[in-house]
């Protein structure tokens, strides 16, 4: 089915190793987004790219890097990561800005220990 | 950011109509409406948008009200599966920086479908 792919789906990484989170989606969409999610609280922006070239910081950027690789894939790199990284993580597109609906991955979900 | 009021929870069955509604009394006159759901261990899915006109698609009809300060998101039949977190959301198209692509999802609004 179309729509965004995110991998892996669960992750256990121990403090200070690195991962990358993989994103890519078959929309032909423009913007592509990295969201997390913790227990009570919404979902907040980590990273965004806007259009294929460009990477921007959300809310919530430290700790983190971003690759928009092609118009397809936008990847997450954690490169120390830290017990407060534990978290669900989403991978979202969209045509671009929000005047259209954001097509959301499955999530990965990441354990620090 | 302009705020949404949502009720904690709902409950239909199956097969009736269901009206989530949602309170945005802050709302600005560049701001969308969006609606997203999200089931237990999913990721959020699109419902449904709109700015100032009654929206309808596939899965759903959105009512906004004439001075936009409030909101109905209607499932016209309610089946098993659309029971979910439903998220009212305002989003910005023109924002810039940070808030570019923020969806501020607050706690929504717990749907419960009875067979």
């Amino acid at each position: 089915n179309a729509g965004v792919t995110q991998t892996p789906k669960f992750q256990v990484l121990k403090t200070g190793q690195s991962m990358t989170l993989q994103c890519a989606q078959d929309m032909n969409h423009n913007s592509m987004y990295w969201y997390r999610q913790d227990p009570g609280m919404g979902l907040r922006l980590i990273y965004y790219s806007a259009s294929e070239g460009t990477t921007d910081k959300g809310e919530v950027p430290n700790g983190y890097n971003v690759s928009r690789l092609n118009k397809r894939e936008f990847s997450l790199r954690l490169e120390s990561a830290a017990p407060s990284q534990t978290s669900v993580y989403f991978c979202a597109s969209s045509e671009g800005g929000m005047r259209y609906g954001y097509t959301f991955g499955s999530g990965t979900r990441l354990t620090v220990v | 950011d302009a705020k949404t009021t949502q009720p904690n929870s709902m409950e239909s069955n199956e097969e009736e109509p269901v009206h989530l509604p949602c309170n945005h009394s802050t709302i600005s006159g560049t701001d969308y409406i969006h609606w997203y759901r999200q089931l237990p261990s999913q990721g959020p899915e699109y419902v449904i948008h709109g700015l100032t006109s009654n929206v309808n698609n596939r899965m759903a009809s959105l009512a906004i009200a004439e001075d936009r300060k409030s909101s109905t998101l209607i499932l016209h039949r309610a089946t098993l599966r659309d029971a979910a977190v439903y998220y009212c959301i305002l989003s910005d198209p023109y924002a810039g920086g940070t808030s570019y692509g923020k969806l501020t999802f607050g706690q929504g609004t717990i749907l419960t479908v009875h067979p």
